[in-house]
């Protein structure tokens, strides 16, 4: 089973800040098939990046994912507002799938 | 428009049975494999298992070693309806449930069902 894990744990920031949360996999995800999802309070999580650094349909070019192997970075460039949420990275490519303890973004 | 939509939250007793839905409209159901991801209070994302609804048999079936075992996933395409039982509940169980859409056993979850609340209390 690959073990991801996510740093920090929490984020602290400001509206307008930059964001960059990390994803390191215990052995290397196949094909980059890394995906991220976003989570706010009492909804489900909405998939944002999906192949390690494709966007899905309706997220904003703030957003974007790079990485390969084992370490993964999703960036916000500027935050807004609704960007404030609990980000989780998920494997797809090997059975378990398997998501990461998360990333909680928090407004300072 | 794509929609999985979740049967209500569920209040039960250690040792009962239970199972829940996930109906999916707005797209092919035999052509996308359904997925199920447990959230245990205040905790992170655990996946489940997947079925591939197309099969009648629901022979194309994984499970989660965590989930071996433990619950039983199916599906009916007539109805275009997935389900998650349990046969006998453990406080444990506590969580909510999402199902997801997934292109094929190995692609990003890209919708999720409203989640279904299960409460196991005696």
């Amino acid at each position: 089973e690959i073990v991801l894990t996510q740093s920090p744990g929490t984020l602290s920031l400001s509206p307008g800040e930059r964001a960059t949360l990390s994803c390191r996999a215990s052995q290397s995800v196949t094909s980059s098939y890394l995906a991220w999802y976003q989570q706010k309070p009492g909804q489900a999580p909405r998939l944002l990046i999906y192949g390690a650094s494709s966007r899905a349909t309706g997220i904003p070019d703030r957003f974007s994912g790079s990485g390969s192997g084992t370490d993964f970075t999703v960036t916000i460039s500027r935050l807004e507002p609704e960007d404030f949420a609990v980000y989780y990275c998920q494997q797809y490519g090997s059975s378990p799938r398997t998501f990461g303890g998360g990333t909680k973004v928090e407004i300072k | 428009e794509v929609q999985l939509v979740q049967s209500g939250a569920e209040v039960k007793k250690p040792g009962e049975s239970l199972k829940i839905s996930c109906k999916g409209s707005g797209y092919s159901f035999t052509t996308y494999w359904i997925a199920w991801v447990r959230q245990m209070p205040g905790k992170g994302l655990e996946w489940m298992g997947i079925i591939y609804p197309g099969d009648s048999d629901n022979r194309y079936t994984t499970y989660s070693p965590s989930f071996q075992g433990q619950v039983t996933m199916s599906a009916d395409k007539s109805i275009t309806t997935a389900y998650l039982q349990w046969s006998s509940l453990r406080a444990s169980d506590t969580a909510m449930y999402y199902c997801v859409r997934t292109y094929t056993s190995a692609s990003p979850f890209d919708y999720w069902g409203q989640g279904t609340l299960v409460t196991v209390s005696s």
